[in-house]
């Protein structure tokens, strides 16, 4: 069946430095790839997102890459704060049905 | 302009009895989606539902398990006879409608506890 798998499962980066997260997707069909960040006790919100016509998308600290013939998509967060700590979770889209990877567990050290 | 809204938010139940989730979807959103998180664990799909119909139910257990999103007032998700394992946080997410592929609206979540 379709499946995302999210790598690394946990990542601990000093204050300022970069993050970087990787997903990869096996249904070829997936056609948009969100990034959601889940915060303790809430539920997730959408922090960006990218097209398969669209191989890279950047909002200020905040980019995402896709590799569609790899089938693979990454998150990247750089000067990272404090308050960037929390988990993230990669998905895969064919409009139908929305598959999410297993979830970063990021933290932040001041 | 309300979010999607989940209630409870928090629900404790007994081995046995039955839970009900409720879950109203942003305003304008007719396809919902149900997905279960288990402590320190990612999003599992559970269903996917458009008003009055089940489009996708491939992620829901077989048996005690039930949803459904009426024509009028919130989407339902039942559990029949809980059991300690259904313990997890039950998310809903709403989206405008299938084919427009965008994004996916969460509620804050049900959390059930099961003694």
């Amino acid at each position: 069946g379709e499946n995302v798998e999210q790598h690394p499962s946990t990542l601990s980066v000093q204050e300022g430095d970069s993050a970087v997260i990787k997903c990869t997707y096996s249904d070829s069909a997936s056609n948009y790839f969100p990034w959601y960040k889940q915060e303790l006790g809430k539920g997730p919100q959408l922090i960006i997102d990218i097209r398969s016509n669209v191989g890279e998308k950047k909002d200020q600290r905040i980019a995402v890459t896709l590799n569609k013939t790899a089938k693979h998509f990454s998150l990247h967060i750089t000067e990272t704060q404090p308050e960037d700590s929390a988990v993230y979770f990669c998905a895969a889209s064919t409009g139908r049905k929305y598959i999410f990877g297993t979830g970063t567990r990021l933290k932040v050290l001041a | 302009n309300a979010g999607v809204m989940q209630n409870p938010r928090h629900l404790v139940r007994r081995r046995g009895q039955e839970a009900r989730l409720r879950c109203s979807p942003m305003k304008g959103h007719s396809h919902v989606y149900w997905y279960r998180q288990l402590p320190e664990e990612g999003l599992k799909f559970m269903v996917y539902l458009q008003k009055e119909n089940i489009i996708d139910e491939s992620g829901m257990p077989k048996e005690r398990f039930s949803a459904e999103f009426p024509k009028e007032g919130p989407s339902i998700l039942r559990i029949q006879q809980v059991v300690r394992g259904d313990s997890a946080a039950y998310f809903c997410a709403s989206s405008p409608g299938q084919g427009n592929t965008g994004e996916l609206f969460f509620g804050e979540g049900s959390r059930l506890t099961v003694l």
